[in-house]
């Protein structure tokens, strides 16, 4: 199993501000993930990030409000750009196990935009 | 229509109950199946996971699958105050990309 590391683990910002979350993981992968989990809601996939490429974005998620960086092969950042109370949420880092099928996850980030 | 359709309770039970956690789905395509255990501040956890149809046990939980009426259920037997958590199915289809569709998730209380 991998181990993942995720910070910070909760924010509070003020409107039109930017947080960025980072994702360490013990052991080289080849993607990570990011997710967001609002309450009541599924989780949601935003992107699929692989080193040495562009991120790939899911439907309803552009680059210029959730930019990703994936330096190496065990680390990403997230960031949530000119938040809005709409952006309240948990986020979520995520990698595939061994089998593919099989997800491993950070503890999230609990963030409140005021 | 959502993909995956999961009462997200709340789900009080007595210690000791036998829990049944369920989820309906939409796309025929789902073969893979997965209940994830999250508590509270934490990550999911992957907890059971089918491949197909059928049942398969692990200790004191059971994952059944029922392709046929595209239903999938998750038992508690002998329910802990430690299982307490919320718990979440999730799918991959075998087609159009390896992508996990999560349910909202149903919370589960077990009162000592």
């Amino acid at each position: 199993s991998a181990v993942i590391s995720q910070k910070p683990s909760r924010d509070i910002c003020q409107r039109g501000t930017s947080l960025t979350i980072q994702c360490q993981v013990d052991s080289q992968v080849t993607m990570m993930f990011w997710y967001r989990q609002q309450p009541g809601q599924s989780l949601t996939l935003i992107a699929t990030a692989n080193q040495g490429s562009e991120a790939t974005y899911e439907s309803g998620f552009v680059i210029d409000k959730f930019p990703i960086s994936r330096p190496n092969l065990t680390f990403s950042t997230l960031t949530v750009s000119n938040m809005s109370p709409e952006d309240s949420s948990i986020y979520l880092c995520s990698v595939e196990g061994p089998q593919r099928e099989k997800l491993f996850f950070g503890s999230g980030t609990q963030l409140s935009v005021l | 229509q959502k993909e995956v359709e999961q009462d997200p309770g709340p789900l009080s039970v007595p210690e000791g109950a036998i829990v049944s956690l369920n989820c309906t789905y939409s796309n025929s395509a789902f073969q893979y199946f997965m209940w994830y255990r999250q508590y509270s501040r934490k990550g999911p956890e992957l907890l059971m996971y089918t491949y197909s149809s059928g049942n398969k046990e692990d200790g004191r939980f059971t994952a059944q699958v029922d392709k046929s009426s595209k239903y999938i259920s998750l038992f508690i037997r002998d329910s802990q105050p430690s299982d307490s958590a919320t718990y979440l199915c999730a799918m991959i289809p075998n087609t159009g990309g390896f992508k996990t569709i999560f349910g909202a998730g149903t919370r589960l209380f077990v009162k000592a």
